[in-house]
């Protein structure tokens, strides 16, 4: 079992829906927790970070962690094209320096 | 600022072979981690080096190895190409040790072996 388990998708969305992006992780240990967006031929980069549970906002995103029920989830609002990209829910513990295990990634794409 | 890079960005090799893959991390950053992404797989930790000490290992083989130089850049290394170590390569780069969730990537190098 992954430590970190995300459904690959293809996910495939009209413009202006929300988005529901969700991962499971079984390291009870895990106290951080991101949502990197990776675009074609290009690196992951941050999108969201959140310390252990609780919500977080930043414009038309939200990522939600639930410990107890060890699930991270990412919300999209008014899904542009331009959000068409891989997600890739990571996770972290303290001390751990860079290290971060990562899902498989969802791949979405967000249609006109 | 200049941000992470990476060379080369693509690179075809054979098993058996050696290569080298480069990465200069971003300004004022001392820490470098290395990733390995396969096809439709998220990234896998290989391993961090902090002020030219390897500081963390994933689980990859020692025939994987690395060294990071004193401005920072570092370098990857990897011996006895095997048909399964074709992947994206990346590197990444934070201002320390602590883990703030933000790791610096560089838009790797992709490696294939034949």
């Amino acid at each position: 079992q992954k430590e970190v388990e995300q459904d690959p998708g293809p996910l495939s969305v009209p413009e202006g829906a929300i988005v529901s992006l969700n991962c499971t992780y079984s390291n009870s240990a895990f106290q951080y927790f991101m949502w990197y967006r990776q675009y074609s031929r290009k690196g992951p980069e941050l999108l969201m970070y959140t310390y252990s549970s609780g919500n977080k906002e930043d414009g038309r995103f939200t990522a939600q962690v639930d410990k107890s029920s060890k699930y991270i989830s990412l919300f999209i609002r008014d899904s542009q094209p331009s959000d068409s990209a891989t997600y890739l829910c990571a996770s972290g513990l303290t001390g751990g320096g860079n290290k971060l295990t990562f899902g498989t990634g969802t791949q979405l794409k967000v249609e006109l | 600022e200049t941000g992470v890079t990476q060379s080369p960005t693509h690179l075809i090799k054979t098993r058996g072979q050696q290569v080298t893959l480069r990465c200069s991390s971003q300004s004022g950053h001392n820490t470098v981690s290395w990733y390995q992404q396969a096809l439709g797989q998220g990234p896998q930790f290989i391993f961090q080096y902090y002020r030219e000490e390897e500081n963390g290992r994933g689980n990859f083989p020692p025939r994987f190895s690395g060294l990071q130089f004193p401005n920072y850049s570092s370098e990857l290394n990897v011996n006895a190409l095997e048909l399964d170590d074709s992947a994206l390569y990346l590197c990444a780069s934070t201002p320390g040790l602590v883990v703030t969730g933000e790791l610096f990537f560089g838009e790797g190098s992709r490696l294939t072996v034949l």
